[in-house]
Formats: C-alpha cells, sequence, structure tokens
C-alpha cells in the first residue's frame, strides 16, 4: 500500500494562477480531507469529504474548490492564486469506522 | 474562533522524564479527541486517542486524559525519548451533520539527551 500520496512535493505559482494539487489513496477510504499548515496557525481544514460525490467545507475555504468523483482521488484547485495561499497543504483520509486519519507527505506550495 | 487551543507552543524535557503536553477546547459538540505528532518535511502521523465517553486512554508510554467539566485534555509521555521531539497536534472530531476535524496549532516538544 501506498497510503495517502500527493503531487507535487513542491510548487512554486505566480499571483493570478492555476493549478490543482494532486492527493489520492488506496485505502479505500471513504473519508478525505485537505489542511494548510502556516507557522503558528496549526492546521486549519480546508475542505472536506465523506464519500464519493459529498463535500463540505472546512475553516477556510476561500479560493479553493473541490471535488470528489472517485473514492480514491481528491484534487485541491486553486483557482487564482494569491501570496495569503503560500502553505504546506497536507491531504488525509480515514475509514468511516475508525477515527484517526492517514497523511499525504505535503505539498510546499510559494505564490510570488 | 480557535476551537481547539494549544497554548504552549514548545516545551524542553530531559530525556527519561515526563512529557506532559495540554489542549483546551471549547465546543461541546467534539465527541472524539486525537493527538497527532509531527515530523519535519512529514505529514502528521497518528498517536493516540480517547472517546468522549472516557477520561483516560493508555498506549504504552502515551497517555491521553480528558477532563471534560474543564474542557481540557493533555498527553502524557512516559519516559520521554530524544526521537520524541516533535510538534503535538491535538484534534477533535465534531459531528455536525456529516463531521469534520478541528486541529490545534500545535506543540513543538524537545526531548534533551
Amino acid at each position: 500500500n501506498a497510503g495517502v500520496t500527493q503531487t507535487p512535493k513542491f510548487q512554486v505559482l505566480k499571483t493570478g494562477q492555476s493549478m490543482t494539487l494532486q492527493c489520492a489513496q488506496d485505502m479505500n477510504h471513504e473519508y478525505m480531507s485537505w489542511y494548510r499548515q502556516d507557522p503558528g496557525m496549526g492546521l486549519r481544514l480546508i475542505h472536506y469529504s465523506v464519500g464519493a460525490g459529498i463535500t463540505d467545507q472546512g475553516e477556510v475555504p476561500n479560493g479553493y474548490n473541490v471535488s470528489r468523483s472517485t473514492t480514491e482521488d481528491f484534487p485541491l484547485r486553486l483557482l487564482s492564486a494569491a501570496p495569503s495561499q503560500t502553505s504546506v497543504y497536507f491531504c488525509a483520509s480515514s475509514s468511516n469506522t475508525r477515527y484517526e486519519q492517514y497523511f499525504g507527505p505535503g505539498t510546499r506550495l510559494t505564490v510570488t | 474562533d480557535q476551537q481547539v487551543k494549544q497554548n504552549s507552543p514548545s516545551l524542553s524535557v530531559q530525556e527519561g522524564r515526563i512529557s506532559i503536553l495540554n489542549c483546551d477546547y471549547t465546543n461541546s459538540m467534539f465527541d472524539y479527541f486525537l493527538w497527532y505528532k509531527k515530523y519535519p518535511a512529514e505529514g502528521p502521523t497518528f498517536l493516540i486517542s480517547i472517546s468522549s465517553i472516557k477520561d483516560k486512554n493508555e498506549d504504552g508510554r502515551f497517555t491521553v486524559f480528558l477532563n471534560k467539566s474543564a474542557k481540557h485534555l493533555s498527553l502524557h509521555i512516559v519516559p520521554s525519548q530524544p526521537g520524541d521531539s516533535a510538534v503535538y497536534f491535538c484534534a477533535a472530531r465534531v459531528l455536525s451533520g456529516t463531521y469534520k476535524y478541528i486541529f490545534g496549532t500545535g506543540t513543538r516538544l524537545k526531548v534533551l539527551a
């Protein structure tokens, strides 16, 4: 099992560009989520999904879109990148019958 | 508003002694609490959890205590080892239609050899 994989590992964008952060899991987990980690702010929930076709907003959803067309994949789209979106992004997944989440290795995004 | 708070950004402890990491919460709808450990340049990894109907859960060197009246939980690590040096995040699950997890800001633990 690869667990939770995220691509790319690093990305630099210019303000206004768009991009998609990829997240995939091979554990057949129903629940998937995206977080961003910023210094002094901890992990903040962006969007989450309890199953294919179902998504919901977290604490900081503005500027981000998600969709969940398959159980395995949960991409995060930045519509028009801003410097405030410079952060480390983590994807996580869990089974609906367990509480602990499994995290990917993260994507470090810099917006200039 | 920060529903899950870790008020100590950092903590240093001597090897072999007890490490106590604290977490406070404000939302009475949290039904499960978890602790995660994070090393630099890696994703967080699950450490231990506790249901809101319990007051203690133990797993090896790690024990989590929950005080519902004070809305406070703590993670005890005994004995502390240099490999425990990491950032520790407290997290809570809230049921609201579906469910989601809210994380604290983290505490950086340094275990001194």
